[in-house]
């Protein structure tokens, strides 16, 4: 399978306690996205890289959060001292991009988190 | 703010045609994706748009118009497995979704 896969897919978490997610994108892709979901919501923008550097992040992406991409392929995304908020779905996506154009993002399984 | 506009719910029952209208703001936009997404799972892709008129893929289609700002996604022959959340998202400037809440479809026989 040479799909978006991210690892855990299950997280249950204390709050206070730090987690760390997985992203492995397909293998040619350049961009890789974060997303966050709530239950009857859309997904919501967290960051995106090109390669190894971070190109934007979301004001909903609070000095708690990190995400890396240290060589341009898996990325993991660290939530610190985690709040009852942060339980969501952990959505990471890819894509190849060439200059300007939007192209499709394949989304991965998830990683649902659930603070307690 | 890019607001995206999508309705909540809808339903239909199985062999209908379903149509699913999205809104969004016209300023710095670049295109329109549509996502299908079963509940507990990832969005799966649909189409995109990004020129005025229709994209026909199979049973699916999907309509933009770029100074309305308006698209919808038409869903022919509807079968139980089409029962799911339609998510509607635009790239603005940047390559970045943002996505309207979805759309749920209840397909009914």
């Amino acid at each position: 399978d040479t799909g978006v896969s991210q690892d855990p897919r299950h997280k249950i978490t204390k709050r206070g306690q730090n987690v760390t997610f997985r992203c492995d994108p397909i293998s040619e892709h350049n961009r890789l996205y974060w997303y966050r979901q709530t239950l009857g919501q859309g997904p919501e923008f967290l960051t995106y890289f090109q390669n190894e550097a971070q190109l934007e992040k979301s004001r909903l992406l609070s000095d708690r959060f990190s995400a890396e991409r240290p060589k341009g392929s898996f990325s993991t995304l660290e939530i610190q001292r985690t709040e009852q908020g942060d339980s969501a779905m952990y959505l990471c996506a890819s894509s190849w991009v060439k200059g300007s154009s939007s192209y499709e993002q394949y989304f991965g399984p998830g990683t649902r988190l659930t603070v307690t | 703010g890019q607001n995206i506009d999508q309705p909540t719910e809808m339903t239909a029952t199985e062999g209908a045609i379903v149509q699913i209208n999205c809104t969004y703001q016209t300023s710095g936009f670049n295109g329109l994706f549509w996502y299908q997404q079963h509940a507990g799972e990832a969005p799966t892709f649909l189409s995109y748009n990004v020129l005025d008129g229709l994209e026909e893929k199979g049973r699916f289609s999907s309509f933009l118009s770029r100074s309305k700002g308006y698209s919808y996604l038409l869903l022919k022959e509807l079968q139980m497995k089409d029962s799911a959340s339609y998510l509607c998202a635009v790239t603005y400037n940047t390559d970045k979704l943002i996505f309207g809440t979805g759309t749920r479809l209840q397909v009914f026989p």
